[in-house]
């Protein structure tokens, strides 16, 4: 089956400017996730969907980001503005059922903020 | 915050078994033990789950202590390609939320 997808794969952009990841999860993945991962550290949950509704965003820095999941399928991930602190890889998962272990991982996109 | 305590790195040599430790000594009854990992600009894969059973699938074998304490992936033959960041989860199942820790850093060496 094919895999979760990201793009873009890399993104170098200057403070305060915006920028927007996508992910395409496998297809019928109700429950879709965005993690930040910053250099050195393990992946952070940002927000949490399932289907098209947002289970658990308490992560989420609301005043600079944002997400959407429309049709309960493809999500964007929005940062604006952008801080040097956001440099991060943003990976995006998806899974079929409630099971911890059905996360498939998508290759993320390296953010560069300078 | 992760409920698991593992060694920020670790080597091996290459056809050896691996055997990467976690402690998690507050876990609940209810609760698993999953691993992960991360192989460099990859996003993280599952490689196993257990509750308080042995478990082995064709990645890996999952050793848990009798008291639930602690637990151990063993990696029977390491190739270079096992060279990753191996993280260590507890989490109920169904609780539908991954909390990552800093992981284990395996270098497998030729």
């Amino acid at each position: 089956e094919a895999g979760v997808a990201q793009s873009p794969r890399y993104k170098i952009i200057e403070k305060r400017q915006s920028v927007a990841f996508w992910c395409n999860p496998i297809s019928g993945h109700a429950t879709l996730y965005w993690y930040q991962q910053i250099l050195g550290q393990g992946p952070k949950l940002l927000i949490q969907f399932q289907n098209n509704g947002v289970v658990d965003d308490s992560q989420l820095p609301k005043d600079r980001f944002s997400a959407e999941r429309l049709k309960g399928v493809d999500s964007t991930l929005k940062i604006q503005p952008a801080k040097l602190e956001d440099s991060a890889v943003y990976l995006c998962a998806s899974s079929l059922d409630l099971s911890n272990y059905g996360y498939t991982f998508g290759s993320g996109t390296r953010l560069t903020v300078v | 915050d992760a409920k698991t305590t593992q060694p920020p790195s670790m080597d091996c040599a290459e056809g050896r078994a691996a055997n990467l430790p976690c402690n998690h000594s507050t876990i609940s009854g209810n609760e698993y033990v999953y691993w992960y990992r991360q192989i460099h600009s990859q996003g993280p894969q599952y490689i196993i789950h257990g509750l308080k059973n042995n478990e082995t699938n064709e990645m890996a074998s999952l050793i848990i202590t009798e008291d639930r304490k602690s637990s151990t992936l063993i990696l029977p033959h390491a190739t270079l390609r096992d060279t990753a960041v191996y993280y260590c989860i507890v989490s109920a199942q169904g609780a539908q939320k991954l909390v990552f820790g800093q992981g284990t850093r395996l270098t497998i060496n030729p």
